[in-house]
């Protein structure tokens, strides 16, 4: 259990509206990343963190913003929602040694934008 | 760019059948090499990893050899049991210089008939 918690794990909303989800550690590590999963896509990845107010942007990065003001927390915003941001979205941290460094996911939240 | 290639799902067996699942990548380094398992309505999990050529990882009866001289790294399992049932997904990382991205396959649904 790498400690990881997401809130809310479900949500829904309606388009136009901003929405932030929020990732939270119990471990202080300092690699963090959000994903959203989609049905024949995989996993992308939107944005990620390598430090406190240091992010830098995923392969799926618009429309999306993120903050990291502390280490145990990584704020991912929907500016104003979409329906093409319906899906699930993940957190999850890395760490170890150099090779085999891992990363290590969150439960998920459920996103539903109508 | 570094990619990864999995079997198309899905994928559906009889319990104590034999298991399967090709991985191909591409990848400019020397990348370290992942299986990671989502079960219905979970977030994913790190099932195995292999860091350098001709390590196996292993772990629940699931093994993956990393292959160079073929760029694979199959999954396999024995004897698979209803409760292996779920997503798996086949994922690299790069190692070189200060990268800490995944590059992940799309992900391959087994269900396991009892």
């Amino acid at each position: 259990d790498a400690g990881i918690t997401q809130s809310p794990r479900h949500k829904v909303t309606e388009t136009g509206t901003p929405v932030t989800l929020r990732c939270h550690q119990t471990e202080n590590h300092r690699y963090m990343y959000w994903y959203r999963q989609d049905p024949g896509h995989g996993l992308r990845l939107i944005h990620y963190s390598y430090g406190v107010k240091d992010t830098d942007k995923g392969e799926v990065s618009d429309g999306y913003s993120v903050s990291r003001s502390k280490t145990e927390d990584f704020l991912l915003t929907l500016e104003s929602a979409t329906s093409s941001q319906t899906s699930v979205y993940f957190c999850a941290i890395s760490f170890g040694t150099s090779g085999g460094e891992t990363q290590y996911f969150g439960p998920g939240t459920r996103l539903l934008v109508l | 760019g570094d990619s990864v290639t999995q079997m198309e799902g899905p994928v559906t067996l009889s319990e104590e059948a034999f298991l399967t699942i090709n991985c191909t990548y591409t990848a400019t380094g020397y990348p370290s090499l992942f299986w990671y398992v989502q079960y219905p309505g979970e977030g994913l999990q790190l099932l195995l990893k292999a860091t350098k050529a001709d390590d196996k990882g292993s772990n629940k009866g699931f093994e993956a050899t990393y292959r160079k001289e073929t760029t694979s790294f199959h999954l396999e399992k024995g004897s698979v049991q209803v409760s292996d049932s779920a997503v798996y997904f086949c994922a690299l990382r790069d190692n070189a210089g200060n990268n800490r991205k995944l590059i992940w396959g799309l992900g391959t649904s087994l269900a396991v008939n009892p």
